[in-house]
């Protein structure tokens, strides 16, 4: 069976620093899709970034990018120039790409960011 | 922008009784989620639903749970006989398609206190 893990309950950093936020998986597929998602206080979750397994180049949006490491089954998401509405929870998640609808989702990471 | 939107945002329900929770995703969309955490947990799949049917569901998701698309604009997750251990923030979800092919969005959810 599939799980995620996201070590870091919280995390906190300074408005226009750069913060990391962890997460590890275990899988025995080959082929999958990752995610990172963003709930903001008494706001809807929304997708911030995904990646494909079979990609080898990490995937990025904005300030948002990912450290993509299969073999080590690590998936980090970077925040560069952080803001004050990058203030969420985050949570790392993980889906196979065929038989099934399911996301599988860590504890998430509660990231504080302060002026 | 168009959103998934999800009521109540709270609901207080003594053990035993029914509750009916409701969700309007977003109108395009053709596949229907319900995940649920349970406060300092993971969030868990239960359920996804296409075409007026369950299409997976997890072993959660037992005979005290249904589901259905009443009037062709709300989802609804009813618990038939709420337990305590069913205290838990319910998220509803939507997409245009299945799994990975479009984005997954999710409603702010709904707090269950079980007492």
């Amino acid at each position: 069976a599939q799980t995620v893990t996201q070590s870091q309950p919280e995390m906190s950093v300074q408005e226009a620093e750069t913060v990391t936020l962890s997460c590890t998986y275990d899988t025995s597929e080959n082929n999958y899709y990752l995610f990172w998602y963003k709930q903001p206080p008494s706001r809807q979750m929304i997708l911030v970034i995904r990646q494909e397994a079979y990609k080898q180049q990490n995937a990025t949006e904005n300030r948002f990018s990912v450290n993509f490491q299969k073999a080590a089954k690590s998936f980090s998401l970077k925040i560069s120039d952080s803001q004050l509405g990058d203030t969420a929870m985050y949570f790392c998640a993980f889906m196979k790409p065929y038989n099934t609808d399911k996301l599988i989702f860590g504890t998430g990471t509660r990231l504080q960011v302060f002026p | 922008e168009p959103e998934v939107t999800q009521t109540p945002s709270h609901q207080v329900t003594q053990m035993g009784q029914e509750v009916i929770l409701r969700c309007v995703p977003i109108s395009n969309h053709l596949y229907f989620y319900w995940y649920r955490q349970i406060l300092g947990q993971k969030v868990e799949f239960l359920v996804s639903f296409y075409n007026n049917e369950i299409s997976e569901k997890s072993e959660i998701f037992d005979d005290q749970f249904s589901v259905e698309r009443p009037d062709g604009s709300n989802f609804t997750l009813k618990i038939r006989s709420t337990k305590l251990e069913d205290s838990a923030m319910y998220f509803c979800a939507s997409s245009q398609a299945p799994r990975i092919i479009t984005e997954a969005f999710f409603g702010q959810g709904t707090r269950l206190t079980v007492v």
